[in-house]
């Protein structure tokens, strides 16, 4: 069974330049999460989705951070205009059902951004 | 408030050494489940373990086992005979049946096993 995929793997970007990251779930997962990792830190989510839905974007910081999940498989996370500070990985995650807490998420490879 | 800490930042070991990472956690649910993930340097979050907060059975996987207990709010994750290819960070992390599943995490503590 094919695992969660991402890409880009490496961005390097200048601030203020705007920059997307895509995601392709485990098949058949009903639930998508987006976390940031900041160096030396644990992962924090910023949005979850079940199917196409938003379930949870309180942590989104919305001024400059969007995501969508339009036909609810694949998602884009799109930063605009990226400061400083978004230098992170950011990690997608899935989850197969939409039961709330019994569900286990599982990690694609990451997207390593760098804002200078 | 959900809160999760590994207060070993960093541990060194000898390969065959056995070595134990250490997570407490705070949550005001009854229900929640507790999950140890591993970060090799590829980057990737590997899932090792879930564990749901009424069963404190202590589970053994190869040369992996965790020790729940609820009475100290703490989720250990020990290492028997460790190998260079244990070398990682590992986080433990928190998810509460009144969070969306969203996961809560610790910041990690990066394993070193010396060869």
């Amino acid at each position: 069974e094919a695992g969660v995929a991402q890409s880009p793997r490496y961005k390097i970007i200048e601030k203020r330049q705007s920059v997307a990251f895509w995601c392709n779930p485990i098949s058949g997962h009903a639930t998508l999460y987006w976390y940031q990792q900041i160096l030396g830190q644990g992962p924090k989510l910023l949005i979850q989705f079940q199917n196409n839905g938003v379930v949870d974007d309180s942590q989104l910081p919305k001024d400059r951070f969007s995501a969508e999940r339009l036909k609810g498989v694949d998602s884009t996370l799109k930063i605009q205009p990226a400061k400083l500070e978004d230098s992170a990985v950011y990690l997608c995650a899935s989850s197969l059902g939409t039961s709330g807490s019994l569900e286990t998420q599982y990690f694609g490879p990451g997207t390593r951004l760098l804002v200078l | 408030a959900q809160k999760v800490t590994q207060a070993q930042t960093e541990i060194s070991v000898v390969e065959k050494e056995d070595v134990t990472l250490d997570c407490v956690y705070e949550t005001r649910d009854t229900t929640y489940y507790l999950f140890w993930y591993k970060q090799p340097p590829s980057g990737e979050l590997v899932f090792l373990i879930r564990r749901n907060s009424f069963d404190e059975q202590n589970e053994i996987s190869g040369r992996y086992s965790w020790n729940f207990q609820k009475s100290t709010s703490s989720f250990n994750f020990t290492i028997t005979a460790s190998q260079v290819v244990d070398s990682a960070v590992y986080f433990c992390a928190l998810s509460e049946v009144t969070g969306a599943n969203n996961l809560f995490f610790g910041t990690g503590t990066r394993l070193t096993v010396i060869p």
